[in-house]
């Protein structure tokens, strides 16, 4: 199986402030995906990563908010702007490793905001 | 649009019992369907996926799904549980998959 890693694993952050997850993929792989846990929840998709081009953000998620990165074909960033206490979640990304027909996902960032 | 219904927020079972939990989609065409586990405070693994061909999957630590398109669902199963199976478990479809909301697994003594 695919190896995906994220950094940092947990962060405590204030209010107003930023921070940047980052993604690595053992592999090359054509397209990377960013989801959210809120507390609680189930996973929800933020946006679609795909090297070379814009992400593509799912309704309710905006690229000002949630810039992303993606200079190459293993690695991706997300960027939490402007932190509010609601963004406190798990971010987690994930890729579909070619010829496996899976997604595979990293261990996730867990964000505390104050 | 796609969806994944799972009816059962939380479960709790004795170890050693046997196991199902529940997932209902809503999908245009023949699903990709998965089973992902999620231990506490790790990232999501997935137990097993059905693409086409035979209806019964056989998945990683003794679990199984039946895909039935009658009743679209995709319940997972397993005939034993052990204490390590406690952990949130999410059922999820299509290419790009859209989760059910997880169901809790719960293993008591």
């Amino acid at each position: 199986s695919a190896v995906i890693s994220q950094k940092p694993s947990r962060d405590i952050c204030q209010r107003g402030t930023s921070l940047t997850i980052q993604c690595q993929v053992d592999s090359q792989v054509t397209m990377m995906f960013w989801y959210r846990q809120q507390p609680g929840q189930s996973l929800t998709l933020i946006a679609t990563a795909n090297q070379g081009s814009e992400a593509t953000y799912e309704s309710g998620f905006v690229i000002d908010k949630f810039p992303i990165s993606r200079p190459n074909l293993t690695f991706s960033t997300l960027t939490v702007s402007n932190m509010s206490p609601e963004d406190s979640s798990i971010y987690l990304c994930s890729a579909p490793i070619e010829n496996t027909d899976t997604q595979y996902f990293g261990p996730g960032t867990r964000l505390t905001v104050l | 649009a796609q969806s994944v219904t799972q009816p059962d927020i939380h479960i709790t079972v004795s170890e050693g019992a046997s196991l199902e939990l529940r997932c209902n989609y809503s999908y245009g065409a023949t699903p990709y369907l998965f089973w992902y586990v999620q231990s506490p405070g790790q990232g999501l693994q997935l137990l097993l996926k059905y693409f086409s061909g035979d209806t019964l999957v056989q998945g990683i630590k003794g679990f199984e799904a039946e895909f039935k398109r009658s009743q679209s669902s995709f319940n997972l199963r397993k005939p034993s549980v052990h204490w390590s199976d406690a952990a949130e478990y999410f059922c999820a479809v299509g290419d790009e998959l859209t989760f059910g909301t997880g169901t809790r697994l719960t293993i008591i003594p």
